[in-house]
């Protein structure tokens, strides 16, 4: 069936540092990208999406790029700050019958180091 | 507009018990998804529903039902619990079509003894 790998599981940056996050996923017919951030205890939030015409959305310090020949998306946090820490989660989505249908990543707990 | 509600938001089953999740949505989407997240292993779709009416299966549909009760409901039902069966239980929402932000509710954090 079709999966989303994510990587790093773990990462921990010095704050002001940048920090990446990177995705791959098998479904070619994915059409929409959506990164979610969950702080402790919280529910999942987007913070930034992208959609398969689309190659990179920037959003103040976050931005996404995409390459669907490679089946690969990132996500990219510049200037990287203690609120940022939390568990990101990169997804893939296909449309059936009118739903989203997501695919998960298994997440990746970024620590921002003061 | 409270969003996306779920109850209960803690709950302890013994093995064989039922129960049943609910979930409600005030922001007329059309879309409710229920997930299921365990450590390790991110967010995974247990069942759908596109529009009132109708349900369709996700990645881990085993061991529950669902009910697409109107517009704004969306309940996850557990018939006989099994402890792989705990972990926390996310209802979400979205807009008709593809390529819609999905909004969660507050989780359900069930455990099965």
């Amino acid at each position: 069936g079709e999966n989303v790998e994510q990587h790093p599981s773990t990462l921990s940056v010095q704050e002001g540092d940048s920090a990446v996050i990177k995705c791959t996923y098998s479904d070619s017919a994915s059409n929409y990208f959506p990164w979610y951030k969950q702080e402790l205890g919280k529910r999942p939030q987007l913070i930034i999406d992208i959609r398969s015409n689309v190659g990179e959305k920037k959003d103040q310090r976050i931005a996404v790029t995409l390459n669907k020949t490679a089946k690969h998306f990132s996500l990219h946090i510049t200037e990287t700050q203690p609120e940022d820490s939390a568990v990101y989660f990169c997804a893939a989505t296909r449309t059936y019958s009118s739903a989203s249908k997501i695919i998960f990543g298994s997440g990746t707990r970024l620590s921002i180091r003061p | 507009n409270a969003g996306v509600t779920q109850t209960p938001k803690f709950q302890v089953l013994k093995t064989g018990q039922s129960m049943t999740l609910q979930c409600a949505q005030d922001m007329n989407h059309n879309s409710m998804y229920w997930y299921r997240q365990d450590p390790g292993m991110g967010l995974r779709l247990i069942y759908y529903s596109a529009s009132e009416g109708t349900t369709d299966k996700g990645e881990v549909p085993n061991g529950y039902n669902v009910s697409r009760l109107n517009k704004r409901e969306f309940s996850l039902r557990l018939e006989s619990a099994a402890p792989s069966q705990t972990s926390v239980y996310f209802c979400a929402s979205s807009e008709a079509g593809g390529q819609r932000e999905q909004y969660f509710g507050p989780g359900t954090r069930l455990t099965v003894t």
